[in-house]
Formats: C-alpha cells, sequence, structure tokens
C-alpha cells in the first residue's frame, strides 16, 4: 500500500522568506500527488496536484510543488510567506490505477511570523 | 467546503448509543468517502462509495457502516459509539481526479 511521509511536525518561517514543506512518498505504479491546507476548524482545501507531465506544478495562493520521482519526494514551495500561510498542511498520494486508496502524511504545522 | 455539508457540526454522546452523521454535495459527483482526523494520523479512510448502494471499505472501517441511497447523500453510522471513535470526520467527493472536502462534524464520545 501506498504510504506518505512528512518528516516535519512543525514549521517556522518569518514572514516574506521563502517557505518549504517536506513530504516523501512510496507508491506502487504511478503516484498521484496532492497537497491540501488546513485552516482551524475547517475541513481540507485542495492547493495543488500532480498528476502527468510537468514535474513543478503551480497551485493556489502562490504555491506550487516539484515531483522529484528520483527522491520520491513532493515538497510544497513558496517564494514569500504570508502570516495568513500559517496553516495545517497534508501531503497525500494515491496509485494512478487505483482511485479510492489515498492515503495521507500526518500533517505539516507551519508558522509565520511577523 | 463549496458544495459539500456535514450534519451534525458538532455533536457530543455516549458510549454504546447509535450516531448518524450526514453527508450532502451538490456536485453531482459519483465518488464520496468518509475520513476520520486524529491527530498524529493525518486523514484515514473509514468507507467510501462509487455509486448509489455502492460503496467498500477504507482502512479503518471496523465499528463503522455507510449507506448511499442518493447520489448527492452519503450516511456513515456508529452502530455503538465508543470513546475511540472520539475523532473530527470529513465527508469528501471526487472529481477531476481530486477529492474536495466538507467542514467536518467534531464527535465526542463520553
Amino acid at each position: 500500500a501506498q504510504s506518505v511521509a512528512q518528516p516535519e511536525d512543525q514549521v517556522n518561517v518569518a514572514e516574506g522568506n521563502p517557505l518549504t514543506v517536506k513530504c516523501t512518498y512510496s507508491v506502487s505504479g504511478n503516484p498521484y500527488l496532492f497537497w491540501y491546507v488546513q485552516y482551524p476548524n475547517r475541513g481540507l482545501q485542495f492547493l495543488l496536484k500532480y498528476i502527468t507531465g510537468d514535474n513543478l506544478v503551480k497551485g493556489s495562493y502562490g504555491f506550487e510543488a516539484e515531483f522529484n520521482k528520483s527522491q520520491t519526494s513532493f515538497h510544497l514551495k513558496k517564494p514569500s510567506a504570508l502570516v495568513s500561510d500559517s496553516a495545517l498542511y497534508f501531503c497525500a498520494v494515491r496509485a494512478g490505477d487505483n482511485n479510492n486508496d489515498m492515503r495521507f502524511g500526518a500533517g505539516t504545522r507551519l508558522t509565520v511570523k511577523p | 467546503d463549496a458544495g459539500i455539508t456535514q450534519s451534525p457540526r458538532h455533536k457530543v454522546t455516549e458510549t454504546g448509543t447509535p450516531v448518524t452523521l450526514r453527508c450532502h454535495q451538490t456536485e453531482n459527483h459519483r465518488y464520496m468517502y468518509w475520513y476520520r482526523q486524529d491527530p498524529g494520523h493525518g486523514l484515514r479512510l473509514i468507507h467510501y462509495s462509487y455509486g448509489v448502494k455502492d460503496t467498500d471499505k477504507g482502512e479503518v472501517s471496523d465499528g463503522y457502516s455507510v449507506s448511499r441511497s442518493k447520489t448527492e447523500d452519503f450516511l456513515l453510522t456508529l452502530e455503538s459509539a465508543t470513546s475511540s471513535q472520539t475523532s473530527v470526520y470529513f465527508c469528501a467527493t471526487r472529481g477531476d481526479e481530486t477529492q474536495y472536502f466538507g467542514p467536518g462534524t467534531r464527535l465526542l464520545v463520553l
């Protein structure tokens, strides 16, 4: 079965600095990769996905992620962090040929300080 | 959260009582999912549905059942709630290879 690891429980950055939230995955077959963000007392909001094509994926709110097949990674990045980016971020993966078994990482709490 | 509502949003119940959570979507999506969210575990799939009256088990299905009598509604039932089922429950639908989530139901089992 597929799995996701988010090695950092917490990431702290200063406003205006670049941010990276790390994700590595394990899957049999072609990976479908996703990033979601969760604000307090809210559901998960979709940020971006990689299905196929260009390894650099651009998503909502200025976020992007790079698919690296050799390192089995899909790190989330943003060139300049905002205080409003502070939230819980989840990486998720599923095998391309299994539409329903999506596995989530445990989440990374991002705190952006002014 | 657009197009997906969950009810109730909060519930407190006692051990041994049945509980039903409702998910309603207006997206006309074929696939629907129930997840639970617990600290340190991310989201884990409980059950999913791939059409009216078509459902299957997920990673943590023990103690839960589901039903889908209409495209827009997906019910999750805890037949006899236990304290280990205290959690936040999320419903999701799938469209365009992406899952979209409802606002969640916070359940406390005393």
